[in-house]
């Protein structure tokens, strides 16, 4: 069965550094989030993402965090300059449409650890 | 937007008992309400979802009910298992203006399958 992937499953960086963390979501798939969940709390929205651009943000994904599809496959989320607070597992998912009808697919998370 | 309360946010229940999760969403426009489990240090996978369309879903020892009118939904597993011991997170979409869902997640109930 196809899976959405993500690499690294563990990123740790310096406060203040660049991160990007990468997703191939499924291949036939044509819409694209990232979610975060900081130890012990929610999953929490951060960006959606269709037809090469992003269709929604929440409050979290401010000027620091952008999006790209480099190619037909990868989906990367970028951090420019990290702080404590992004500390947290950010997970990538896909569906294959939007609307009310179809399952969005996660990826086993990247664990990003800010020091 | 959408807020999504769930209750309770731990659980403990003797193998073999029944376990109930309570949801309650805002948004009166909201019909796809899907239930994910994570495991400690996975990824959230759909165990359930239902439609405003019906009242009621059932799979095996799981279901979930819909009640629109009051705006919340439940999650009932049945003969539970240890392997049901996991946190599970309700959710409820708001569709942007791309067509696309944007899942507000619950805060998470912690169930515990005692042996």
């Amino acid at each position: 069965e196809p899976e959405v992937t993500q690499t690294p499953s563990h990123q740790v960086t310096q406060m203040g550094q660049e991160v990007i963390l990468r997703c191939v979501p499924i291949s036939n798939h044509l819409y694209f989030y990232w979610y975060r969940q900081i130890l012990g709390q929610k999953v929490e929205f951060l960006v959606s993402f269709y037809n090469n651009e992003i269709s929604e943000k929440s409050e979290i994904f401010d000027d620091q965090f952008s999006v790209e599809r480099p190619d037909g496959s990868n989906f990367t989320l970028k951090i420019r300059s990290t702080k404590l607070e992004d500390s947290a597992m950010y997970f990538c998912a896909s569906s294959d449409s939007g609307g009310i009808r179809n399952e969005q697919f996660f990826g086993p998370g990247t664990r990003l650890t800010v020091l | 937007g959408e807020n999504v309360e769930q209750h309770p946010s731990t659980l403990s229940v003797q193998e073999g008992d029944s376990a109930v999760i309570k949801c309650t969403y805002s948004d009166s426009a909201s019909n796809y309400f899907p239930w994910y489990k994570q495991e400690l240090g996975k990824r959230p996978q759909l165990i359930i979802d239902i439609r405003s369309n019906v009242g009621e879903k059932k799979d095996q020892r799981i279901a979930v009910t819909l009640n629109k009118t009051a705006k919340h939904f439940s999650l009932h597993i049945t003969e539970t298992q240890p392997e049901d011991s996991a946190v599970y997170f309700c959710a409820a979409p708001l569709i942007s203006n791309f067509g696309n869902e944007k899942l507000t997640f619950g805060t998470g109930t912690r169930l515990t399958i005692i042996p």
